[in-house]
């Protein structure tokens, strides 16, 4: 597509519920990355794919998150056993190779948990 | 540790000059990234720069001193959709952006 497309962009769900969101990239785009953004924030880093793999997980806040990118375009970042503290926007971006600093943003996928 | 400090918030004039500072500390440096976020959207690249000196780009310019570990993003001619937020962002030895938490910048007519 033309640009980094989330979905949801809105999600409400209920503590202990598992949620899923899914960013597409734009097409080429060999890096991948989530964040999290909570009001007045900068982006908080989750999660890196470099291709398929995950080149650098370190922030993920512990083992209830979990991103996959099977085919190296389509990535889903997975929360299990939600909190109220995982509540935030969460941010899907991708570069080329050539300007890895020059990132896309998606729209954002709103997770509220009540 | 790595570190990015910049303003949390300025105001400025329709018409007038306002300069967003910032300081970085990252292991390893690859370059010095501005992005503008409004309210409600996602961060847009604005500016890069990896050597010393100032980048021109129409009304926004960013400046960047290395020794210093010091940038600042100047917006000239203020316009009303300048109200935003500026997030200075350094990319560290590992290629990835450590990001400051944003200058929210407040235009009055």
């Amino acid at each position: 597509g033309a640009g980094v497309s989330q979905t949801p962009s809105n999600k409400v769900t209920e503590k202990g519920k598992y949620v899923e969101l899914r960013c597409d990239p734009i097409s080429g785009h060999t890096a991948l990355y989530w964040y999290r953004q909570s009001l007045g924030q900068g982006p908080e880093f989750l999660i890196y794919f470099q291709g398929t793999g995950a080149a650098d997980d370190s922030g993920l806040p512990n083992d209830r998150f979990f991103a996959v990118r099977p085919e190296g375009s389509v990535s889903t970042l997975k929360i299990q056993r939600t909190e109220r503290g995982d509540s935030a926007v969460y941010l899907c971006a991708s570069s080329s190779r050539l300007k890895p600093g020059e990132l896309f943003f998606g729209e954002g996928s709103r997770l509220t948990v009540l | 540790g790595q570190n990015i400090d910049q303003p949390t918030e300025m105001t400025a004039t329709e018409g007038a000059i306002v300069q967003i500072n910032c300081t970085y500390q990252t292991s390893g440096f690859n370059g010095l990234f501005w992005y503008q976020q409004h309210a409600g959207e996602a961060p847009t690249f604005l500016s890069y720069n990896v050597l010393d000196g100032l980048e021109e780009k129409g009304r926004f310019s960013s400046f960047l001193s290395r020794s210093k570990g010091y940038s600042y993003l100047l917006l000239k001619e203020l316009q009303m959709k300048d109200s935003a937020s500026y997030l200075c962002a350094s990319m560290d030895s590992n290629y990835q952006l450590i990001w400051g938490a944003g200058t929210k910048l407040i235009i009055k007519p």
